[in-house]
């Protein structure tokens, strides 16, 4: 099966310039997770859907960062404006779990957008 | 909030086993297991959910005890492709699979 998608793999901005990443969870899986990895660090949850609804964003800035999953596959992340601190690896992941079950199946990963703000 | 794991960092040599742990502060309903390589995605290893059920690879083994609230995961007869860095997901109740990673241990393996 095709894995995780994500694009670009690599972006470069200055500190208060917008940016997007785009994600593309494996066919079928109805969760889908962003995560920030800081360097040295694991990863993050900043926000979780269900389909094409917010299960959890309790850690997502929502000053500066936004997400949807309108057709409940594909989604975005947005980040505006960024910050210095925003520097980091964004990991996007989809499992076959369901909100209203726990976490018996893996989560699959992207390979991540490597984000650097100068 | 964010589980404990130790060591931070272990250097084997080939055919050598180890164990890395992870402790939680909170009662744990499951604990995730995935290993990354730098500069690639986390693979995913190992689940284990409260009840003793487990799913995961056939070369790796690990343990959960819910009453202490932590989980290691053993390594045996290291190979070089088994370097990386292994994180802990701790899940604290029915929520999706909602995950607090670990900050990680650096395990490198040396022929």
């Amino acid at each position: 099966e095709a894995g995780v998608a994500q694009s670009p793999r690599y972006k470069i901005i200055e500190k208060r310039q917008s940016v997007a990443f785009w994600c593309n969870p494996i066919s079928g899986h109805a969760t889908l997770y962003w995560y920030q990895q800081i360097l040295g660090q694991g990863p993050k949850l900043l926000i979780q859907f269900q389909n094409n609804g917010v299960v959890d964003d309790s850690q997502l800035p929502k000053d500066r960062f936004s997400a949807e999953r309108l057709k409940g596959v594909d989604s975005t992340l947005k980040i505006q404006p960024a910050k210095l601190e925003d520097s980091a690896v964004y990991l996007c992941a989809s499992s076959a779990s369901s909100s209203w079950t726990s976490g018996n199946q893996p989560q699959h990963f992207g390979d991540g957008t490597r984000l650097s703000i100068l | 909030q964010q589980p404990v794991q130790s060591p931070q960092a272990v250097i084997l040599r080939e055919g050598e086993d180890a164990v890395i742990n992870c402790s939680s502060s909170k009662a744990l309903y499951s604990v995730h297991w995935y290993r990354q390589k730098h500069g690639e995605a986390p693979v995913f290893l190992m689940i284990l959910l409260k009840g003793g059920e487990q799913k995961g690879h056939e070369k790796i083994s690990a343990s959960f005890n819910e009453k202490k609230q932590q989980s290691s995961l053993y390594l045996t007869a290291s190979q070089l492709s088994y370097s990386g860095t292994y994180f802990c997901g701790t899940e604290h109740g029915i929520q999706g699979g909602k995950l607090i990673f670990g900050q990680g241990t650096e395990l490198s393996v040396k022929p």
